[in-house]
């Protein structure tokens, strides 16, 4: 099965900081990898797809990059509503797997 | 409206059996694949099983270690519904769990295999 580590965890920034997770694969998964926001008590929702693609609707500080077995999702300017858990998740192959989770604090 | 709605979570003692249910509307959901996600209190989340679009009649199946051989989805096209089947339930099975819709046909190593449409989630309590 392939592994996702993600750090940091919890990561704790103020409002207008550019923020960064990153989420490492335990091998090479080349860009099959989404990233979810969850919000306590909801559902999560997905913010990127493979690897790179910003899902219709998200706003534009949301970025993600990365190929391989490291990849990064970017908040470019922090806001007070991105307070959330953040996940990685690949799909290169079944099992599917989730990250452990990043929660994002605001100062 | 396009959602999925899951169903059929309740409490259940070990070893017993719970049929979850997630029903689709707006969509036919016999064009995507439909994966389980549940996440257990106070946890991150953790994929349980996801079935294939079924094309032809024909469709996949996989499953996570920790339910292979005690859990099996399964689709009714006509009811645009994917059940999963929870049988030989432990303690460790306690969760929220999570119909949540692929973005296409397939359910790893191609594009289109995000979760972009998830339920509520319902809740799954195993204890005697």
């Amino acid at each position: 099965d392939i592994q996702m580590t993600q750090s940091p965890s919890p990561l704790s920034a103020s409002v207008g900081d550019r923020v960064t997770i990153t989420c490492q694969a335990s091998q090479d998964i080349t860009t099959f990898l989404n990233w979810y926001q969850q919000k306590p008590g909801k559902a999560p929702k997905v913010l990127i797809y493979d690897a790179s693609s910003l899902e219709r609707g998200v706003p534009s500080r949301f970025s993600g990059s990365g190929s391989g077995t490291y990849f990064t999702l970017t908040i470019s300017s922090l806001q007070p509503e991105d307070s959330a858990t953040y996940y990685c998740q690949q799909y290169k192959s079944a099992p599917l797997t989730f990250g452990g989770g990043t929660k994002v604090e605001i100062k | 409206e396009v959602q999925v709605v899951e169903s059929g979570g309740g409490l259940v003692q070990p070893g017993g059996s719970l049929r979850l249910s997630c029903a689709a509307s707006g969509f036919s959901n016999t064009n995507y694949a439909i994966s389980w996600v549940r996440q257990a209190p106070g946890s991150g989340l953790e994929w349980v099983s996801a079935i294939s679009d079924s094309d032809q009649s024909i469709y996949y199946t996989h499953y996570a270690d920790s339910v292979k051989g005690r859990f099996t989805v399964s689709r009714d096209s006509p009811r645009n519904t994917v059940y999963l089947q929870m049988n030989s339930l432990r303690a460790e099975d306690t969760a929220i769990y999570y119909c949540a819709k692929h973005q296409g046909p397939g359910i790893a190593a191609r594009p289109t295999c995000a979760f972009d449409l998830w339920g509520q989630g319902t809740m799954v309590a195993v204890s005697s």
